[in-house]
């Protein structure tokens, strides 16, 4: 299981972009890479997943280079509601337990 | 959407007692899990299932027991809780469509006094 390294926290303001980057050395062919969202006292909500280049939905980028050693989400003009921790996860859901490790995550404070 | 449902957001229980923790998803999906969270050592995978009657444990099952008797229900059982197992608990499933992805429940705030 690929182990991923991200920042324990980051700061931000207030219409600001958010990048947040993930490093995973280990990925294997068949991983992709998964970021959720952690509001205090509730779990883990999906956002936005990827395996190569770059995925954009409402919420999120997800840039990946060629290597896949590592990505990035950018939260394009944050807001207060955006505080929270975020989560990388690199594995093989479609694996036979769909087991993943969840690291320390990213804690997001967003400034007025 | 899936929906994974955690039967008490919040619970307080007496040190000795035995514990259930209970967890319904509504999509027939194989695999379940059980993990823990703590302030600072994040998400820990307690136990999962990836079928009726059949567990495996993850990274820190010491203190815990599991039941899946059916495919919807997934039941985490503290045998003895004591105040080491105050934590959140959440369930999630996974879902195997695009994105695949976990699905989490809304978890299970522990307090064992």
């Amino acid at each position: 299981l690929a182990k991923t390294t991200q920042p324990i926290s980051m700061d931000s303001y207030e219409g600001q972009e958010v990048n947040i980057t993930c490093s995973h050395n280990n990925i294997a062919t068949n991983d992709y890479i998964t970021w959720y969202q952690q509001f205090p006292s509730q779990g883990p909500r999906f956002i936005i997943q990827g395996y190569k280049t770059k995925v954009t939905n409402e919420v999120a980028s997800l840039f990946i280079p060629a290597d896949r050693k590592s990505s990035t989400l950018s939260l394009p003009r944050v807001s207060l509601s955006d505080t929270a921790v975020y989560y990388c996860l690199v594995g093989d859901i479609a694996s036979n337990t769909g087991k993943l490790i969840f690291g320390q995550g990213t804690t997001l404070q967003v400034k007025p | 959407d899936v929906k994974v449902t955690q039967s008490s957001r919040y619970l307080v229980k007496r040190t000795g007692e035995k514990v259930f923790l209970e967890c319904v998803q509504d999509m027939d999906h194989e695999n379940m899990f059980w993990y823990r969270q703590d302030p600072g050592l994040g998400l820990r995978l307690i136990y999962f299932s990836y079928d009726v009657k059949m567990k495996e444990k993850g990274d820190i099952p010491e203190g815990y027991s599991v039941s899946r008797e059916k495919k919807e229900r997934f039941s985490l059982i503290l045998e003895s809780a004591s105040t080491n197992q105050t934590s959140m608990y959440l369930c999630a499933t996974v879902v195997r469509d695009r994105p695949y992805g976990y699905t989490f429940g809304s978890g299970t705030r522990l307090t064992v006094v």
